[in-house]
């Protein structure tokens, strides 16, 4: 089976302007969660999306926001991009029920200017 | 709320090695605990997991066992190799969903010959 994929795998952007990055889950996977990998908070819990719908939500500001398709294709938004967004950002996905375990992509390293 | 609190290193050993790692979780209600390691710019693998009290998980050499009654999921090796050299995560599932995990800080190894 195929991983999961996450793209872009690097972006630069500017204060201001917003990203968004996408995860393609590995084939059968109805779960796909975000998390943002930084030196100063380590790796926190974005939000979980499960068949198009939120299921789980961090302690993120509105300016994150994700989505899902029907086909398990999630994509994360950021608008109004902040220097401290810079940040290695995760995505997991996994089957969806019970105690499944997530497996991770490689991630989208975005730096902002 | 949940957390979980992990020796931050970082941690040097030589080849051959015992390795352990320590790791604590917060005892709220009956999470899965899980090992995973980054390699240099890569994403989280899966190292090891347990659902339960007394549960060990165990791959590639490595083993933790949960132990409810100090809350703690410590990681250990009896030979460490240089290809262990990475960063490792301990985490915890939010009760009823593995879903949204809280990670600890992460410990890098660093592996000598």
């Amino acid at each position: 089976k195929a991983g999961v994929t996450q793209t872009p795998r690097y972006l630069i952007k500017t204060r201001g302007q917003q990203v968004t990055l996408s995860c393609s889950p590995i084939s059968g996977h109805r779960s796909v969660s975000w998390y943002q990998q930084t030196p100063g908070q380590g790796l926190q819990f974005l939000f979980e999306y499960f068949s198009e719908t939120q299921r789980n939500k961090g302690n993120f500001p509105g300016r994150f926001s994700g989505r899902q398709f029907s086909n398990s294709r999630s994509e994360m938004n950021v608008s109004t991009l902040e220097l401290g967004d810079s940040a290695l950002y995760l995505c997991a996905t996994a089957p969806g029920q019970g105690s499944d375990t997530q497996y991770f992509g490689p991630g989208t390293r975005l730096t902002v200017l | 709320g949940n957390s979980v609190t992990q020796m931050e290193g970082p941690v040097t050993l030589s080849e051959e090695a015992f390795l352990t790692i320590n790791c604590t979780y917060t005892a709220t209600g009956y999470p899965s605990l899980f090992w995973y390691v980054q390699y240099p710019g890569e994403g989280l693998q899966l190292l090891l997991k347990a659902t339960k009290a007394d549960d060990k998980g165990s791959n590639k050499g490595f083993e933790a066992t949960y132990r409810k009654e100090t809350t703690s999921f410590h990681l250990e090796k009896g030979s460490v190799q240089v290809s262990d050299s990475a960063v490792y995560f301990c985490a915890r599932g939010a009760g009823g969903s593995n879903y949204k995990l809280t990670f600890g800080k992460g410990t890098l190894l660093t592996v000598n010959p």
